[in-house]
């Protein structure tokens, strides 16, 4: 059974970045998506992006593009998602989720990480 | 704000039949993209209900069914408990924005 664990929380001034990892343990790494996911206090979640380990090439929501960069080693079964230019309204739980689907990105999530919460304020 | 749209609240009584709908459009549901669903206990992660539309993972009693029709797609959770008090929320992908979106969720109270 895959077991998704994230790093811990932060609190960051606006203008700077965040880093938050994701080591998965108890499964196959490499052909399932690891996908980054925020949610906001008392909102849905939010699909940011993802990352196939084994093609290494992230693909980004058309709103993060630009601030968002996810990575992968398959070494270490670990992803980090790096966003940067923080401003108050990225504060939020920041979840990794693997991808249902074998080498998609179309697909459900399961399992989730614990979650990371980001306080963005000065 | 939300691609797909859920209401904001359903209840019901212990033992009886509930269920949440989730709207969206041609560009995801409608363009037969699979739903999912999930499960959010206060403080905790989502934890997948249904996927594919209309499967249960392992572990997930058999009170939990999913449908989907043209551009929507339900979730119905039978003898309602205590324990399925939580919020809900649908999942499927939207061709225009090339990835995944969300519902904005529905508080489900068990009276």
């Amino acid at each position: 059974q895959v077991q998704l664990v994230q790093s811990g929380a932060d609190r960051k001034n606006p203008g700077s970045s965040v880093r938050v990892s994701c080591k998965a343990s108890g499964g196959t790494f490499s052909h399932y998506a690891i996908s980054w996911l925020r949610q906001a206090p008392g909102q849905g979640p939010e699909w940011m992006g993802g990352i196939i380990p084994i093609s290494g090439t992230p693909r980004y929501a058309q709103k993060f593009q630009g601030r968002l960069t996810i990575t992968a080693d398959q070494s270490t079964t670990t992803a980090d998602m790096e966003l940067t230019n923080l401003r108050s309204e990225d504060t939020a739980i920041y979840y990794c989720a693997r991808g249902g689907v074998s080498g998609s990105f179309l697909g459900w999530y399961d399992p989730w990480g614990q979650g990371t919460l980001v306080i963005v304020s000065s | 704000q939300f691609v797909l749209t859920q209401p904001p609240s359903v209840s019901g009584a212990p033992g009886q039949r509930v269920t949440i709908s989730c709207t969206g459009a041609g560009s995801n549901i409608g363009a037969g993209y699979d739903v999912h669903w999930y499960q959010q206990l206060p403080g905790t992660a989502p934890k997948l209900v249904i996927y594919a539309n209309n499967d249960r993972p392992s572990g997930v009693p058999d009170r939990f069914s999913g449908s989907k029709s043209g551009t929507s797609a339900s979730l119905a959770i039978t003898g309602l408990q205590a324990e399925d008090e939580a919020d809900y929320y649908c999942q499927s992908y939207d061709s225009g924005l090339s990835g995944s979106v969300f519902g904005g969720g529905t508080k489900l109270t068990v009276l």
